[in-house]
C-alpha cells in the first residue's frame, strides 16, 4: 500500500464525452504529479502542482485540464480525447517538487482506453 | 533532448545469478538520480534516491552507486529471487529541464 489512490483505475470513454481521474495522497506531501505512460515509451510527466500552484505544464494538450483543490488530492478533466490519448496514467507526489531529491510515491495508475 | 538511457532493456536469469543495470544521464547540471522498482499490475515503488557524485546505497540484497562526473549509475541485485521480477525504472533530475526524466527501464525476469 503506497499511499496514494487512484479512481477509476480503468476507464473506456468516446471521444466526445468528458470525463474525470482522481487521485488522493494520505502521506502529507505537498507536491502531486500526473504522469502518462504509452505503449514501448518512457514514464513522461505532464503536470506538476506544488503547494496546490501548478509548477509544471509539460506542453501537454488542453484537451487534459489538471485541478488541485488542496494538497491531498489531484484530478485531471479529460473531454474531446483522442485515440491516441489511450495510456495508462499515473498519478505520484512527494515532500515537495523542488531540486528532484524526494522520492516519488506512485498510486496504481488508470488504465484509459478511447474509442 | 535530454535523455535518459537505461541497459538491457530486458534480461533473463536463474535464481541466485547476480545481476546489474546501468543508467545512463546528462551529466551537467545534475541534481538527483532515482531508482524505482515497476511490478506488474502494481504501483512504481522508490528504491533509491541519490544526489552525491560516489553515492552508494543499499536496501536489502539491492545496491546502487552513483558517478555523476561521466553520467552513470549502476544498479545491482546479489543473488536473485523470482520475487525480482519488475521493470526497473531510473530517473534523472537536472537543472536543465527541472523536472524527472524516466527511462524505459530494464525488464527482469528471474527464473526458478
Amino acid at each position: 500500500e503506497t499511499g496514494v489512490t487512484q479512481t477509476p483505475r480503468h476507464l473506456v470513454m468516446g471521444m466526445t464525452n468528458k470525463k474525470s481521474l482522481k487521485c488522493e495522497q494520505h502521506l502529507g506531501h505537498n507536491a502531486m504529479y500526473w504522469y502518462k505512460q504509452s505503449a514501448k515509451k518512457p514514464l513522461e510527466l505532464m503536470f506538476v502542482y506544488n503547494f496546490k500552484e501548478q509548477t509544471e505544464n509539460n506542453s501537454v494538450p488542453s484537451r487534459f485540464s489538471p485541478e488541485c483543490p488542496n494538497s491531498s488530492h489531484l484530478f485531471l478533466h479529460l473531454h474531446t480525447l483522442q485515440p491516441e490519448d489511450s495510456a495508462l496514467y499515473l498519478c505520484a507526489s512527494s515532500q515537495t517538487s523542488g531540486t528532484g531529491g524526494w522520492e516519488q510515491y506512485f498510486g496504481p495508475g488508470t488504465r484509459l482506453t478511447v474509442t | 533532448i535530454l535523455n535518459v538511457e537505461q541497459s538491457p532493456q530486458s534480461l533473463h536469469v536463474q535464481e541466485g545469478d547476480s545481476t546489474n543495470f546501468t543508467c545512463s544521464f546528462p551529466s551537467s547540471n545534475f541534481y538527483a538520480l532515482h531508482w524505482y522498482r515497476w511490478e506488474t499490475a502494481k504501483s512504481p515503488e522508490a528504491l533509491f534516491v541519490m544526489t552525491l557524485n560516489g553515492d552508494e546505497k543499499k536496501k536489502g540484497r539491492i545496491s546502487a552507486t552513483l558517478n555523476t562526473k561521466e553520467g552513470y549509475s549502476y544498479l545491482y541485485i546479489k543473488g536473485s529471487q523470482p520475487e525480482d521480477s519488475a521493470t526497473y525504472l531510473c530517473a534523472h533530475y537536472g537543472g536543465a529541464t527541472n523536472k524527472l526524466i524516466f527511462g524505459t527501464g530494464t525488464l527482469l525476469a528471474v527464473q526458478p
